[in-house]
């Protein structure tokens, strides 16, 4: 149970072209989601915090308009990379809040590899 | 906000002995604390996890230990195998006051190889 499903996992883009990545909750509904991305070989960095039905919350140094963020559900939420560059290539991640017992955890999409050519 | 430095960043160690993996953290209303094993371009498994309730934590060859005073915890693995060879994160995250959790925040990662 709790499983995130993300698509795509990979995509090639070019430069100056949108890019769409989406996780849907499939057994759950996920009111939180995060967004991380990883470079290779380095950790996983949050970039946003997004809640359904309100506005993402921007980690500092994130553009917002750059990667806009849209949760309009409680099973989908959605980052769109707008004008991407090859400095956007990297390994994106979404993250959700699950009940565990009395407790939470967090599951994870599998995640996406985006590469700007 | 807070802050999880995680040491060594590589680790090589020979099959059958153990490994331990250190992490240290800033935030004191930070109260769980995950391990994850990732392979390349896959998504984080969690292996173990840790609550600030306790001190220890097993699961066969993986253990955790917590440390709240000092903000620290570290990961054990015994009786390493091959297959054990990943790229291991720690992590932290608090709650609110209202009980609803917040983001992870990650460690710097450690990669462990096992040589056979």
């Amino acid at each position: 149970g709790a499983v995130v499903s993300q698509h795509p996992s990979r995509v090639i883009c070019k430069s100056g072209t949108s890019v769409k990545i989406e996780c849907r909750s499939l057994d759950f509904q996920a009111t939180t989601m995060f967004w991380y991305r990883q470079f290779p070989k380095k950790s996983l960095m949050l970039m946003a915090t997004s809640n359904e039905g309100s506005k993402a919350t921007y980690e500092q140094g994130v553009e917002k308009d750059k990667f806009l963020i849209n949760h309009a559900s409680l099973t989908l939420s959605t980052l769109t990379v707008t004008s991407a560059h090859p400095e956007d290539s990297s390994f994106y991640i979404c993250s959700a809040i699950i009940r565990v017992l009395s407790n939470y955890g967090y599951t994870f999409g599998s995640g996406t590899r985006l590469t700007v050519v | 906000g807070e802050n999880v430095e995680q040491h060594p960043s590589t680790l090589s160690v020979q099959e059958g002995d153990s490994a331990v993996i250190k992490c240290t953290y800033s935030d004191s209303a930070s109260n769980y604390f995950p391990w994850y094993k990732q392979e390349l371009g896959k998504r984080p498994q969690l292996i173990i996890d840790i609550r600030s309730n306790v001190g220890e934590k097993k699961d066969q060859r993986i253990a955790v230990t917590l440390n709240k005073t000092a903000k620290h915890f570290s990961l054990h693995i015994t009786e390493t195998q091959p297959e054990d060879s990943a790229v291991y994160f720690c992590a932290a995250s608090p709650t609110f006051s209202s009980g609803s959790a917040r983001q992870l925040t990650f460690g710097s990662g450690t990669q462990l190889t096992v040589l056979p």
